[in-house]
């Protein structure tokens, strides 16, 4: 059974740099099998995807948020992160990371159980 | 980017009713739609993928059709742990859009 754990800080200040970590067990990153997403949650609102890497690094993110973010791997441990660089009180949120379950059909079918993080001074 | 719009946004319900979900897509995705149900502190949860393929595990009182831009997720028979709320996502372009999410709630 896969299963995906956030891990990093729950507040970071205006301007600065957003990092978390989504520790897998279970699977494998390097199986080659899947690619690994990260998703976000502003409190009380809907969801919206980040991106995704696959195992040989390519990565994939949301044209809206494409200047500001990336998304690396860490075989070794098992890992993958994201970085969101000039974050505002907008990008608060609960963030998840997932599996994607089908690269032609782009489901999410394996999700941590979220942590949040607050963007404020 | 394409956008998904679900109605309605909130729905009450009485256990083992039939309830019906709708998602309209800003433009044809195919088949390229999947459905997902969260409860409140709680990770979604898959439950259809495809628009009409069941997840592993999932029971089948769910189930997904429709394809283009219009698709639907019906409950046949509601359980006391089917109220949450549920959301549509499209996985035809890459912004992979979420709908809006509809409340199912205890009438």
């Amino acid at each position: 059974q896969v299963q995906l754990q956030e891990s990093g800080p729950g507040l970071v200040k205006p301007s600065q740099t957003l990092s978390l970590t989504c520790t897998i067990s279970g699977g494998s990153i390097s199986s080659g099998d899947y690619h690994w997403s990260w998703i976000r949650q502003p409190p009380g609102k809907g969801l919206e995807w980040i991106g995704y890497i696959y195992f040989s690094g390519s990565t994939y993110y949301n044209p809206s948020l494409t200047s500001r973010v990336t998304i690396s791997a860490d075989t070794s441990k098992n890992q993958f992160s994201l970085k969101l660089t000039s974050v505002t009180a907008a990008d608060t949120a609960v963030y998840y990371c997932a599996r994607v379950g089908s690269s032609s059909w782009v489901f999410f079918d394996y999700w941590g159980q979220g942590t949040l993080v607050t963007v404020s001074s | 980017d394409i956008q998904m719009t679900q109605s309605p946004s909130s729905l009450s319900a009485s256990v083992r009713d039939r309830v019906t979900i709708t998602c309209r897509a800003s433009q044809s995705i195919s088949s390229y739609l999947n459905w997902y149900q969260q409860k409140p502190g709680r990770a979604p949860k898959l439950l259809i993928y495809a628009a009409s393929s069941l997840q592993s595990g999932v029971p089948s009182r769910f189930s997904g059709s429709g394809s283009g831009t219009d698709f639907t997720l019906t409950i046949s028979s509601l359980q006391p742990e089917d109220f949450a709320t549920y959301y549509c996502q499209q996985s035809y372009s890459i912004s992979y859009t979420f709908g809006q999410g509809t409340k199912l709630e205890i009438k």
